[in-house]
């Protein structure tokens, strides 16, 4: 299975982008990446997910290498809202009798004013 | 409103005591999940089920127990085998591309 290593904390300020990496040495091939963010008290919300290469949706971008051993989550022009801890998460698909869901121990991002 | 529901929010239980976690959800999604966070960690997989009338235990499954009778409804019985069940429980669902989506959560705590 593979070994999820992310920053524990990281702080930023307003306006800045934000890029958060997580390492997946041990990736197998049908895994794919995702990334969560979760307030306190609250269920993980969605950001995004890929497979290879990046990936852009409205609130983020998520660059994964050739290698696919490592991801970078990228937060453009963060606010304060964006306080919150992200989850990186790698796996495969459960439909494939085995696939399971490895969460990282999350990235908690203050950001300031 | 589509989404997943969890009921109740905040929910104690004494010693001895097995106690139900309601996750409900009307997004039509096959699979269902439940997860375990405890404080300043990550989420570990307790069960999780395919499809109904079948489940698969996950990482922490010793001392909980669930049902899959409807595509809608997958509860989590906490019973008192498990010695330490305060935490913050998470049930999710997934289609058909398989991205997890999280209801809001149930803490349970031990009087």
């Amino acid at each position: 299975l593979a070994k999820i290593t992310q920053p524990i904390s990281m702080d930023s300020y307003e306006g800045q982008e934000v890029n958060i990496t997580c390492s997946h040495n041990n990736i197998a091939t049908n895994d794919y990446i995702t990334w969560y963010q979760q307030f306190p008290s609250q269920g993980p919300r969605f950001i995004i997910q890929g497979y290879k290469t990046k990936v852009t949706n409205e609130v983020a971008s998520l660059f994964i290498p050739a290698d696919r051993k490592s991801s970078t989550l990228s937060l453009p022009r963060v606010s304060l809202s964006d306080t919150a801890v992200y989850y990186c998460l790698v796996g495969g698909p459960f439909r494939n009798q085995g696939g399971k869901l490895i969460f990282g121990q999350g990235t908690e991002l203050s950001v300031k004013p | 409103d589509g989404g997943i529901t969890q009921s109740p929010k905040y929910l104690f239980r004494k010693e001895g005591q097995n106690v139900t976690l309601s996750c409900e959800q009307n997004l039509n999604h096959d699979a269902m999940y439940w997860y375990r966070q405890d404080p300043g960690q990550g989420l570990r997989l307790i069960y999780y089920s395919q499809i109904v009338n079948d489940f698969q235990k996950g990482d922490i499954a010793e001392g909980y127990s669930v049902s899959r009778e409807k595509k809608e409804s997958f509860p989590l019985t906490v019973t008192s085998a498990q010695k330490n069940p305060t935490a913050f429980y998470l049930c999710a669902s997934s289609g058909p591309g398989e991205t997890q989506y999280f209801g809001p959560g149930t803490r349970l705590l031990v009087l």
